[in-house]
């Protein structure tokens, strides 16, 4: 059973597309985040939420909307797809904002904007 | 944020110890220190993390300076299922408890 389980895992489409990603945990957490990593390797934060709320915006672009319908849940929309938004986006999450304990990262979803 | 510093690559030998070192000189006083590491093609993966006591646990250790701006993660045998790029954080929990990951150290381990 996946603890913290992202859809879909390879997207590709092109420039000016609106795109999802999905993100759930199993763990019972209150804290999530997403995370990119672009070509150079780089793990950046992007968004958190806590108890459905936003947390962190970490100066994304307003193409990205992050929403959680429910502390298990955080997607990721994207508005009018851009070549520089291909990447890795990875969710993670842990038990709360002020816990000290570890972040639980999914698999990671490629995206690929032609 | 506080920053890490870690070498870019490491090179091991298969069953061999492994030390990765992690300087953090600008470590405050409620920094905890993470090690994260990733695996190709894979999300990053929780290894240990520590406050000034050294650690142990079934995948590493974590050695911390008294002075608290160094710290290394020991791998005491590696195997070549280790080789990852392994990331050294602060994760402050007045910050949202976000982890801002460095550059890392890429371990390659040779048989």
């Amino acid at each position: 059973d996946t603890a913290v389980s992202q859809t879909p895992k390879y997207l590709v489409t092109q420039m000016g597309n609106d795109k999802s990603i999905k993100c759930e945990q199993n763990l019972g957490h209150d804290t999530m985040y997403w995370y990119k990593q672009d070509s150079k390797k780089f793990l950046k934060i992007m968004f958190s939420y806590n108890n459905k709320e936003l947390i962190i915006n970490e100066t994304v672009p307003n193409r990205f909307s992050p929403k959680s319908p429910d502390k298990a849940h955080l997607n990721l929309h994207i508005n009018s797809l851009e070549l520089g938004d291909s990447a890795v986006y990875f969710c993670a999450s842990s038990l709360g904002t002020r816990d000290t304990g570890e972040l639980f990262f999914g698999e990671g979803s490629r995206l690929t904007v032609l | 944020d506080a920053k890490t510093t870690q070498p870019n690559s490491m090179e091991s030998n298969e069953e061999e110890p492994v030390h990765l070192p992690c300087n953090h000189s600008t470590i405050s006083g409620t920094d905890y220190i993470h090690w994260y590491r990733q695996l190709p093609s894979q999300g990053p993966e929780y290894v240990i993390h520590g406050l000034t006591s050294n650690v142990n646990n079934r995948m590493a250790s974590l050695a911390i300076a008294e002075d608290r701006k160094s710290s290394t993660l020991i791998l005491h045998r590696a195997t070549l299922r280790d080789a990852a790029v392994y990331y050294c954080i602060l994760r402050d929990n007045n910050q949202g408890g976000k982890l801002i990951f460095g550059q890392g150290t890429e371990l390659s381990v040779k048989p």
